[in-house]
Formats: C-alpha cells, sequence, structure tokens
C-alpha cells in the first residue's frame, strides 16, 4: 500500500557528527514537508518542497541543515554538524493537493550524545 | 504570527464524551484539520472542515468552526481507550500554502 518511507527509524550520534534522514514520498504526491516534534516545541516545519523546489525553509536553522529534493521520489534532511539540541523525531509528509490533506511517514528519532 | 494553540491535556472515562478546544491565527484559511498520533507513530489526518461551514458530523466525530471567535472544537462522542493519543489542530496559511500545527492535546482515556 502506499506510504511515506523514512529512513533510519533511529539514529544515535556524537556531537559533531553528520547526520542524513531520507523520504520516499508517495508516488504521485507533488509536496513534501519536514516537521521536527519535541515535547517542549511539539510539531515544527522545518522546510517544504512543491515539485521539488524548495518554497519555505524559513523554518530551518541554515547553519547547519540542509534540505534537498535530488528527485521526485527523494527527500534528504542533513544536519551537519550535529548538536544535542537536534535531539527529536523528524517527520516527513507528502501530499498530493495542497489542501492540507498529509500524509505522514514514521518518522526517524534522533539522539545526538 | 502564525499560532495554533491547544490545551495540553485532557483526561476523560470511557463511554464519555471528550471535547478538545484550538484556537487559530489566519482568518482567511480554507481548511482546518484535525490529525491524531497514536504512540510511536506519524500523525494521521482525522477529519477536516472548510471555512464556510460551522459544523460537520462524521460518525463519532463532531468539528464545531467558531470562525468569528477562530475557535475549532473536536468532539469525540463516547470515548474508548483506543481513542488515547495525541490530537493536533492544523490549519493553513492562504498566502503560502503551509501547514502549521498546535502543540497537540494529549487524550487520556481511562477505562
Amino acid at each position: 500500500d502506499a506510504r511515506v518511507t523514512q529512513t533510519p527509524r533511529h539514529k544515535v550520534t556524537e556531537m559533531g557528527q553528520e547526520v542524513t534522514m531520507r523520504c520516499q514520498p508517495i508516488l504521485g504526491h507533488n509536496t513534501v514537508f519536514w516537521y521536527r516534534q519535541t515535547m517542549m516545541q511539539g510539531l515544527e516545519l522545518l522546510a517544504y518542497f512543491r515539485n521539488r523546489a524548495p518554497l519555505d525553509d524559513s523554518g530551518m536553522p541554515k547553519d547547519r541543515f540542509s534540505a534537498e529534493m535530488p528527485d521526485a521520489t527523494l527527500a534528504t534532511l542533513k544536519i551537519q554538524p550535529s548538536e544535542p539540541r537536534d535531539s527529536a523525531v523528524y517527520f516527513c509528509a507528502s501530499a498530493l493537493r495542497g489542501d492540507g490533506e498529509l500524509f505522514f511517514g514514521e518518522g526517524s528519532r534522533l539522539t545526538v550524545l | 504570527g502564525e499560532d495554533v494553540e491547544q490545551s495540553l491535556f485532557l483526561s476523560v472515562r470511557e463511554g464519555d464524551s471528550s471535547v478538545i478546544n484550538c484556537t487559530y491565527t489566519d482568518s482567511s484559511s480554507t481548511y482546518l484539520y484535525w490529525y491524531k498520533q497514536e504512540p510511536g507513530a506519524g500523525l494521521q489526518l482525522l477529519t477536516y472542515i472548510f471555512s464556510n461551514m460551522d459544523m460537520k458530523q462524521d460518525q463519532r466525530l463532531t468539528v464545531l468552526l467558531n470562525k468569528k471567535d477562530k475557535h475549532l472544537s473536536l468532539r469525540i462522542a463516547d470515548t474508548q481507550t483506543g481513542d488515547s493519543a495525541i490530537y493536533f489542530c492544523a490549519e493553513t496559511f492562504s498566502n503560502t500554502g503551509k501547514l502549521i500545527f498546535g502543540q497537540g492535546t494529549t487524550l487520556q482515556v481511562k477505562p
């Protein structure tokens, strides 16, 4: 069945290391979102793309985070260098239309020691 | 600014009704949404309402929209233990198309 696939599901790394999270949106969906979820901040929108073009990445710390869509089947979120405060669950979601019906992946839980 | 607010926690007994409340900021939002997140999973769309509607009912779920006060609520009738989850209110911003979520309300259903 069609679903958003995220890898890795869990990642533990040390401060300063590079982390790359990947997302495969549902085939045919043209909008991809990256969200970060923490207990303190809730669900924060980091960036989103439509037809592979970045529309808004204002929620993302630009000095260490980058988001790309190399092709329509892959979205990446990279953190370099990682810091303990980046520990969170990172969700990717895709949408077919711009009406807010998002389909979420199961998330990538990142722990930075 | 872009802000969607919800209370953080609600506890009810099985069989009672649950009402989760939300306030939003963009009066031009076309749609308003309720998403549900079960433990260890991503969010799933539960229901949504068009901004030109006051109420929408879907089985045990009733959504009420008060545009004047920018207030949205989700009522779950005959709440079951399987309804225990985090419920997120969300709105789309018409000028950007992005979806902004509230902090989420944790619903605890006691047997």
